[in-house]
């Protein structure tokens, strides 16, 4: 079956320091994966998504993603953290077949000026 | 193009009221799924729709929560009655999944979500 795991449920980081978001899945087959963040009171967005195309994922906002299959990671990072960026973010797998969207419990991304 | 249409936005009603959501998906959207988001927690899938049929409502309380897709387009999902541990916010999301395309990487879209507060 698959899952998501994401390593932490909070991370804080000072403006203008570089962000990692860590996502670890599993999976059967080549899986399909997600990043999405949610701001305060509004829906989730879809941050980037993974292709089997490349392993180093670039999504919107700058952030980026890199696949590793031998760790079975999906990590988020970014180089230089915004005040916008505080945020929650989600990792998602697509369960193959059942169109199912796994998610991960969250990390609560904060910004501290 | 347009995106997934939810209303109403908020909702405040009292235990044992009932109150129904409503959800337009991405136009061509075969796939709709309804997510209830409790504060602090990640989105938890109450039941998935292809076109007009459910695919999975293994998580949808029955004895109060109801849902249709009439059409295969909108949906609304219901609660009655409601219960105070219904606050939350619930999220409705589409697919571009079970078009005949095979779906790899297709991402879901979703809403603004109505947030139920049940006092």
């Amino acid at each position: 079956a698959q899952s998501v795991t994401q390593l932490d449920s909070h991370v804080s980081v000072s403006e203008g320091t570089p962000v990692l978001l860590r996502c670890n899945y599993s999976s059967s087959y080549s899986p399909s994966l997600f990043w999405y963040v949610q701001h305060p009171n509004k829906g989730l967005q879809l941050l980037l998504k993974y292709t089997s195309a490349a392993t180093l994922v670039k999504g919107i906002n700058g952030f980026e993603a890199e696949f590793k299959k031998s760790e079975t990671s999906f990590h988020l990072t970014k180089p230089s953290a915004h005040m916008s960026d505080a945020a929650e973010y989600f990792c998602v797998v697509m369960a193959s077949g059942t169109y199912k969207y796994i998610f991960g419990t969250g990390t609560r991304l904060k910004v501290l000026a | 193009e347009a995106g997934v249409a939810q209303s109403p936005r908020y909702k405040i009603i009292e235990k044992r009221q009932s109150v129904a959501f409503w959800c337009n998906p991405i136009s061509g959207h075969a796939t709709l799924y309804w997510y209830q988001q409790i504060l602090g927690q990640g989105p938890k899938l109450l039941i998935q729709f292809q076109n007009n049929g459910v695919v999975d409502d293994s998580q949808l309380p029955k004895d109060r929560f109801s849902a249709e897709r009439l059409k295969g387009v909108d949906s609304t999902l219901k609660i009655q009655p409601a219960k105070l541990e219904d606050s939350a916010v619930y999220l409705c999301a589409s697919s571009f999944l079970g078009q005949g395309a095979t779906g790899y990487n297709s991402p879901l879209h979703f809403g603004n979500g109505t947030r139920l507060t049940v006092t």
